[in-house]
C-alpha cells in the first residue's frame, strides 16, 4: 500500500485566500484524522472520523476551518480565509477502527503570508 | 485536560551510547503512544503501551510504563545515526482508545557519530 497521501506537500497563499488540503488513506482504514504542528502548541488533533462521519471537532480552532469526508477514500481540510497564524504543518492520518495505531501521512506545510 | 509533558526537550548523544527520554503526565494514562518523526515527515509509530509496569521492546528500543500510569520511559540502547529524529509521546483522552491524542512537545534526539 502506499500508504497516507496528502496534495500538495507544500502550499504557500496570501492571507485571505481559501486554501484546500487534501488526504487519501490507507485503504481499509475506517477512521481519518487531522492534526496541525507548529512550533508553539506541539501537535493538536483538529478533527476526526469514523465511516466518515465527523466524531470529533471540537479541535477546530475555529469557523474558518472546515472538514469534510465525502467517502472512505478522501477528506479535505478547508481554510477560509486564511490568516498568517493559520502556517503549519497538517498532518493527516488514518487506521482502523477501534484505532491503536494510527499511520501518518507526509503532511502538508501551509504558508500564509 | 491531559498534560503530557516531555524530557529532555533536546538531547545529543554519542553514537553508541545509551539513552532516555521521560513522558509524565498530570493524570492517569488509559494509553500511551511513543511515535517517531524524522524532519520534514510523518510520525511514524513505535510503541503502544496500556498496563501499569508494562514493558515493549522493539529493536534498541525500550519503552515503560510506570505502575501509576503516569510515567513513561523510551529508553534507546547503543544509539545510531538512524535513532536521530524526534520522540513524541502521545495518550488516549479516551478510555476508549486512540481516537483522540494528546501529545507532548517532543523530544529532538541528536546522535553524533
Amino acid at each position: 500500500d502506499a500508504g497516507v497521501i496528502q496534495s500538495p506537500r507544500h502550499e504557500v497563499t496570501e492571507m485571505g485566500q481559501e486554501v484546500t488540503l487534501r488526504c487519501k488513506p490507507i485503504s481499509g482504514h475506517n477512521s481519518l484524522f487531522w492534526y496541525r504542528q507548529t512550533m508553539m502548541r506541539g501537535l493538536e488533533l483538529l478533527i476526526y472520523f469514523n465511516n466518515n462521519v465527523p466524531i470529533d471537532d471540537s479541535g477546530m480552532p475555529e469557523d474558518r476551518f472546515s472538514a469534510k469526508m465525502p467517502n472512505a477514500s478522501f477528506s479535505t481540510l478547508k481554510i477560509q480565509p486564511s490568516e498568517p497564524r493559520d502556517s503549519a504543518v497538517y498532518f493527516c492520518a488514518s487506521s482502523f477502527w477501534p484505532p491503536v495505531e494510527q499511520y501518518f501521512g507526509p503532511g502538508t506545510r501551509l504558508t500564509v503570508t | 485536560s491531559q498534560e503530557l509533558e516531555q524530557s529532555p526537550q533536546s538531547l545529543i548523544v554519542q553514537e553508541g551510547k545509551n539513552l532516555t527520554i521521560n513522558c509524565t503526565s498530570s493524570k492517569t494514562l488509559y494509553g500511551l503512544y511513543w511515535y517517531k518523526q524524522k524532519y520534514g515527515e510523518g510520525l511514524i509509530f513505535l510503541m503502544m503501551l496500556q498496563k501499569g509496569g508494562e514493558e515493549k521492546s522493539h529493536e534498541k528500543i525500550t519503552a515503560k510504563l510506570d505502575e501509576k500510569k503516569q510515567q513513561s520511559s523510551l529508553h534507546i540502547t547503543a544509539s545510531q545515526p538512524s535513532h536521530a529524529g524526534i520522540y513524541l509521546c502521545g495518550a488516549d483522552k479516551n478510555i476508549q482508545g486512540a481516537q483522540k491524542l494528546v501529545f507532548g512537545q517532543g523530544t529532538r534526539l541528536t546522535i553524533n557519530p
